[in-house]
């Protein structure tokens, strides 16, 4: 069974441009998260998505957005970079109860320079 | 409001000696509390979660943790400590239909 595949894994971006991550959950997931990780904040919630719905939101600007896609794809995308959005996107998925635990991906490493 | 606390930052055990790795949380439901383990360069690993039924819960890798209601702890135990066990270690908690919040993490070093 193939796991979380997030792409790219390693992103450089420039500030002020924008970035699209992508995360393929495991088969048969419907639901699908999102965090962000650094040194100084630890995991940062960002977005949980259930059967295309966005089920709960982080605190974040509105540059951060997401979605997903019917077959449960979803993505992510940053607006206006800025050089604190640098770090380590992690994409988790779950079947979809709230009791199940997460599989994650190995994550999207972006530094905005 | 749904938060999660480790206390520390850093644990360091000897190869063999048993390991805990604290876990606070607060919730105003009944909580589910997980562990994840996440090695270098990689995302986290699923080890371990308590939904309901026994305090002691049995993981992965012969990790356990212990539920203390009164407490508002989610321990993390093994008898014997490996120096492959040495990485990061995160609580975490949910509060349906919240989303799953992780602690500051731990750093676990497990010396020969």
């Amino acid at each position: 069974k193939a796991g979380v595949t997030q792409t790219p894994r390693y992103l450089i971006k420039t500030r002020g441009q924008q970035v699209t991550l992508s995360c393929s959950p495991i088969s048969g997931h419907r639901s699908v998260s999102w965090y962000q990780q650094t040194p100084g904040q630890g995991l940062q919630f960002l977005f949980e998505y259930f059967s295309e719905t966005q089920r709960n939101k982080g605190n974040f600007p509105g540059r951060f957005s997401g979605r997903q896609f019917s077959n449960s794809r979803s993505e992510m995308n940053v607006s206006t970079l800025e050089l604190g959005d640098s770090a380590l996107y992690l994409c988790a998925s779950s079947s979809g109860g709230q009791g199940y635990g997460y599989t994650f991906g190995s994550g999207t490493r972006l530094t905005v320079v | 409001a749904q938060s999660v606390a480790q206390p520390e930052d850093q644990v360091n055990v000897a190869e063999g000696n048993p390991l805990t790795v604290k876990c606070t949380y607060s919730v105003s439901g009944n909580p589910y509390l997980f562990w994840y383990v996440q090695y270098p360069n990689r995302g986290l690993q699923f080890l371990l979660k308590y939904i309901t039924g026994d305090n002691l819960v049995k993981g992965s890798y012969g990790f356990e943790a212990e539920f203390n209601k009164s407490q508002t702890s989610f321990h993390l135990k093994k008898p014997s400590a490996l120096v492959s066990d040495s990485a990061l270690y995160f609580c975490a908690v949910r509060d349906p239909p919240n989303d799953m919040r992780f602690g500051a993490g731990t750093r676990l070093t497990v010396k020969p």
